[in-house]
């Protein structure tokens, strides 16, 4: 089974929708990345997370982690054409900052 | 920022032939570097951590022998795909981590390799 499971897996919105992405993991997060990725392309990183509550913003995007519920979200606010890609949830449930486990990913559109 | 650079960013060869990949940090030491696969439409897939100096660890289910992993330096990770398949067609992606960072892991842009 994945450890890591994105919600939803795709995503089809009009431009200026918000939408939100969840990542929720079977194990303990102790790091918990968002990257976006273009098909064929690399990993942008987005946010890290660590502490549970955290709550961090990137211009129009705003990652936050619940630690309790080993769950985070991804949120953006009033979407553009350029937010379309593939979101990749990524944590380290080791404990060790060694390697990171990926999500299945959700590939977001935006729609004019 | 910490950055990855990774080449070839595509490559095509014949069955039976080695691919060799290159990822390196270019601003900052790498003790550790990843090695992950991606298929179409699916996520990332760890397939070996490479620590310099050292043996790679792979990943269950991955050949050791088929792809060949060598981190000579903090800079420079090398995956070598030896006598490839058109199976072995898939995306290769290579990460650097650099602990203490906001960005802690960094990724390269990836090698598109097709077996013909």
């Amino acid at each position: 089974s994945q450890e890591l499971e994105q919600s939803p897996q795709s995503l089809i919105v009009q431009e200026g929708k918000n939408l939100t992405i969840n990542c929720t993991s079977s194990k303990t997060l102790y790091g918990l990345y968002w990257y976006k990725q273009k098909y064929g392309e690399g990993l942008i990183f987005l946010m890290m997370l660590q502490k549970g509550g955290e709550e961090k913003s990137h211009e129009k995007i705003t990652a936050k982690l619940d630690e309790k519920k080993q769950q985070s979200s991804l949120h953006i606010t009033a979407s553009q054409p350029s937010h379309a890609g593939i979101y990749l949830c990524g944590a380290d449930v080791t404990g060790t900052a060694s390697k990171l486990t990926f999500g299945t990913g959700t590939r977001l559109q935006v729609t004019l | 920022g910490a950055v990855v650079s990774q080449h070839p960013s595509r490559v095509i060869c014949k069955s039976g032939t080695s691919v060799k990949i290159e990822c390196r940090s270019l601003d900052f030491q790498a003790t550790t570097m990843f090695w992950y696969r991606q298929f179409p439409k699916q996520s990332l897939m760890l397939m070996a951590t490479s620590n310099e100096g050292s043996k790679a660890t792979y990943e269950q289910g991955v050949e050791k022998d088929k792809f060949l992993i060598n981190h000579a330096s903090l800079t420079l990770s090398t995956l070598t795909v030896t006598s490839a398949h058109p199976e072995d067609s898939s995306f290769y992606i290579c990460s650097a981590v650099q602990l203490g960072r906001d960005y802690g892991y960094t990724f390269g842009s990836g090698t598109r390799l097709t077996v013909v």
